[in-house]
């Protein structure tokens, strides 16, 4: 079956511009999480949507960052007056149910380069 | 603040000999953790986890070790192949979903 897709792929953007990110998860996954990889780091966590539940935003780093989940299934993740430090791999996963021992399944990724 | 750390940045092994891989972590409470592996232009795919309750847990040619007292995890992996080389991230986990990743280690196994 299909995995975890994002798009796009790549992105390179003026600093300033807003940019959306997307997700599509597996079907049938409650859970959703958005990471990041910049240069020479681990990922970070950035928000987590769990069915019909309030989202975790506590790894947002600005209020220049939100997400959405909408029906349950596809996610964007919105950077707004992008600044060269949001450069970086954006990474979603998705995972069949909430907590640590159901495993991630990560998509591919995006980069984004902020010039 | 980094709670997870790979203090190696990169490992070269021969193929046929051991790699061994190490993770350190401050946070005590974290209660499950994993290892994940990333080739170039992929997302991360599950390795192996283990939970807090064991020292120790093996998979084929991956195996896990935990020393709690530590604060210190480690991946074997024997023999090494080819298709072995890879990043590798270790993460931990507090009894929720929120994973926290060391910054990877790139393994490049020699022929």
């Amino acid at each position: 079956g299909a995995g975890v897709s994002q798009s796009p792929s790549n992105k390179v953007t003026e600093k300033g511009k807003d940019v959306e990110l997307r997700c599509d998860p597996i079907s049938g996954h409650t859970a959703l999480y958005w990471y990041r990889q910049s240069l020479g780091q681990g990922l970070e966590f950035l928000i987590y949507f769990q069915g019909n539940s309030a989202p975790d935003k506590s790894g947002l780093p600005s209020d220049r960052f939100s997400a959405e989940r909408t029906g349950g299934s596809v996610s964007t993740l919105t950077i707004q007056r992008t600044q060269q430090e949001d450069s970086a791999v954006y990474l979603c996963a998705s995972s069949l149910m909430r907590g640590a021992s159901y495993e991630q399944y990560f998509g591919p990724g995006t980069r984004l380069t902020v010039t | 603040d980094q709670q997870v750390k790979q203090n190696s940045p990169s490992l070269s092994v021969q193929e046929g000999r051991i790699s061994i891989l190490n993770c350190d972590y401050t946070n005590s409470m974290f209660d499950y953790f994993l290892w994940y592996k990333k080739y170039p232009a992929e997302g991360p795919t599950f390795l192996i986890s283990i939970s807090s309750i064991k020292d120790k847990n093996e998979d084929g040619r991956f195996t896990v070790f935990l020393n709690k007292s530590a604060k210190h995890l480690s991946l074997h992996i024997v023999p090494s192949q080819p298709g072995d080389s890879a990043v590798y991230f270790c993460a931990a986990s507090e009894s929720d979903y929120k994973l926290s990743f060391g910054a990877g280690t790139t393994v490049t196994v020699r022929a």
